[in-house]
């Protein structure tokens, strides 16, 4: 069966400090791997969108990484800000004829003071 | 203003009631998208429409229906709601394109409780 697992389920880390999220998934064939990044009852807003032949993809202080032989993906944060407090998502996108996304249940992420 | 606009943002209804949601985008996307979220899930798909004539089921569609009534508006029904369909509702929309690698974009979500 398809999944994508993320972990931590919850994070807190101090502002100004960088932290690493990770996303495993077991999603074949695989087309693509997307972060979304969703504030409290907001939708989901896409950080990044990496394909099979990208291990590396950054977004300001946002950097995602992409290993598709161990099927694993990690968004590193750097210089935490408060506002980076939210949910972090990891959608995997099946490459059938539909091209389903396989959402993970996300990592949330609280930045203090 | 928003991109993609859903309302109601709340409701509260009671079991056996019918609900309708509903979406409308200003982007000029051809697909639109139903999405439920519960509380430590992963969003799944209700149902997607890929233009006005298109029409399909996703992940969890029972109990569940959809028109597109125009590019514009998709909306959700639920005929008969019951307890277990409260959940927050996300509607999306993306730009077509062949690897499917379009971005998606989300409204403000509409909280449906059932009582």
């Amino acid at each position: 069966k398809n999944q994508v697992e993320q972990s931590p389920q919850s994070l807190i880390i101090l502002e100004g400090k960088n932290c690493t999220l990770q996303c495993n998934y077991t999603v074949s064939p695989f087309s693509n791997l997307r972060w979304y990044k969703q504030d409290t009852g907001r939708g989901p807003v896409s950080l990044t969108i990496m394909t099979f032949s990208e291990n590396t993809k950054s977004n300001g202080r946002y950097t995602a990484t992409l290993d598709a032989d161990t099927k694993q993906s990690s968004l590193h944060i750097t210089a935490s800000q408060l506002s980076d407090s939210a949910s972090y998502i990891c959608v995997v996108s099946e490459a059938d004829s539909n091209y389903q996304l396989i959402w993970g249940a996300g990592t949330k992420l609280i930045i203090k003071p | 203003d928003a991109d993609v606009t859903q309302t109601p943002r709340n409701r509260i209804t009671k079991t056996g009631k019918r609900i309708m949601l509903e979406c409308s985008q200003t982007k000029g996307h051809d697909r639109m998208y139903w999405y439920r979220q519960d509380p430590g899930l992963g969003l799944r798909l209700i149902y997607y429409s890929f233009d006005v004539k298109d029409i399909n089921k996703g992940e969890i569609s029972d109990g569940y229906s959809v028109s597109r009534q125009a590019q514009a508006k998709f909306s959700l029904s639920l005929e008969s709601a019951i307890p277990n369909q409260t959940a927050l509702y996300f509607c999306a929309t993306s730009d077509p394109d062949r690897a499917n690698t379009g971005e998606l974009f989300f409204g403000e979500g509409s909280r449906l409780t059932v009582l």
